[in-house]
C-alpha cells in the first residue's frame, strides 16, 4: 500500500533554519491531512492538519502547504529547533474515515 | 492537556493465548480507533468505533480481533489466539469528530513467543 509516500526517510537542519518535509500521495479521494511527530517509546502526536479546501494552514512555527495537482503536501518548520528532532509522518484520510500513513522521515536539528 | 491512556506498555504472551488490550480515550472524544505497526513497517489501521459499533475495519482486522466498550471510558482490543505475526505496537486513537484530529495513546508493545 504506497497511497501516502515520504520519500525522504532523513533530513538534517541546522538550528534557526527551515525544515522542509515533503509527502505524495496517489489517492484522489483523500480530503483531509495531517502530520504527526513521533519520538521514540511514544505514541504519535497531532502537529497540524489541513483540509483539501484548503492550500495552507499555519499555526506558530509549522505551515503545511497543500498541492491537491500535485496530489503533495509539505510541512515547513521555522524556525528549526533542536527539540524538534524526531520522525514526522503525514498522513491523509478520504470522508473521514481511517488515516493512511506514510512511512516517516528523521528529522535531525543540529546546533 | 486531556491524552490517551494506553495499559499495559508491554504485554508478553505465548503463542495462542489471548490478550487484551487497554485504552482510555480522550473524555468528551466519540471516535476510536486501533492502529498497529509492525516493527520497521508502517503505522496502519485497524478498526475504527463510533456510537457502539465498529463503523470501519481493515482486511487484518479478521475473526481473531474484536472491540469493545465495555463502559464509558475504556475502549479495549481482544486478540484470540495470538499468532507470532501478532507482534507489533498498538496505538489506540480517540478524535471529537470522524473529520478532527486523531489523538494517538502511547501504545502497547505486544510480543507474542
Amino acid at each position: 500500500d504506497q497511497q501516502v509516500k515520504q520519500n525522504s526517510p532523513s533530513l538534517s537542519v541546522q538550528e534557526g533554519r527551515i525544515s522542509i518535509l515533503n509527502c505524495d500521495y496517489t489517492n484522489s479521494m483523500f480530503d483531509y491531512f495531517l502530520w504527526y511527530k513521533k519520538y521514540p517509546a511514544e505514541g504519535p502526536t497531532f502537529l497540524i492538519s489541513i483540509s483539501s479546501i484548503k492550500d495552507k494552514n499555519e499555526d506558530g512555527r509549522f505551515t503545511v502547504f497543500l498541492n491537491k495537482s500535485a496530489k503533495h503536501l509539505s510541512l515547513h518548520i521555522v524556525p528549526s529547533q533542536p527539540g524538534d528532532s524526531a520522525v514526522y509522518f503525514c498522513a491523509a484520510s478520504a470522508t473521514a474515515s481511517k488515516l493512511t500513513f506514510g512511512t516517516g522521515t528523521r528529522l535531525q536539528v543540529t546546533l | 492537556e486531556p491524552e490517551v491512556t494506553q495499559t499495559p506498555s508491554h504485554q508478553v504472551t505465548q503463542m495462542g493465548q489471548e490478550v487484551i488490550l487497554r485504552c482510555v480515550p480522550i473524555s468528551n472524544h466519540l471516535y476510536f480507533y486501533w492502529y498497529r505497526q509492525i516493527l520497521g513497517q508502517k503505522v496502519e489501521f485497524l478498526v475504527s468505533f463510533y456510537n457502539n459499533e465498529i463503523s470501519e475495519k481493515s482486511e487484518i482486522f479478521d475473526d481473531q480481533f474484536s472491540v469493545e466498550r465495555p463502559d464509558g471510558s475504556n475502549f479495549t482490543l481482544k486478540i484470540r489466539s495470538t499468532k507470532l505475526e501478532d507482534s507489533a505496537m498498538y496505538f489506540c486513537a480517540s478524535s471529537l469528530g470522524s473529520n478532527q484530529p486523531q489523538h494517538f495513546g502511547d501504545g502497547t508493545r505486544l510480543s507474542i513467543l
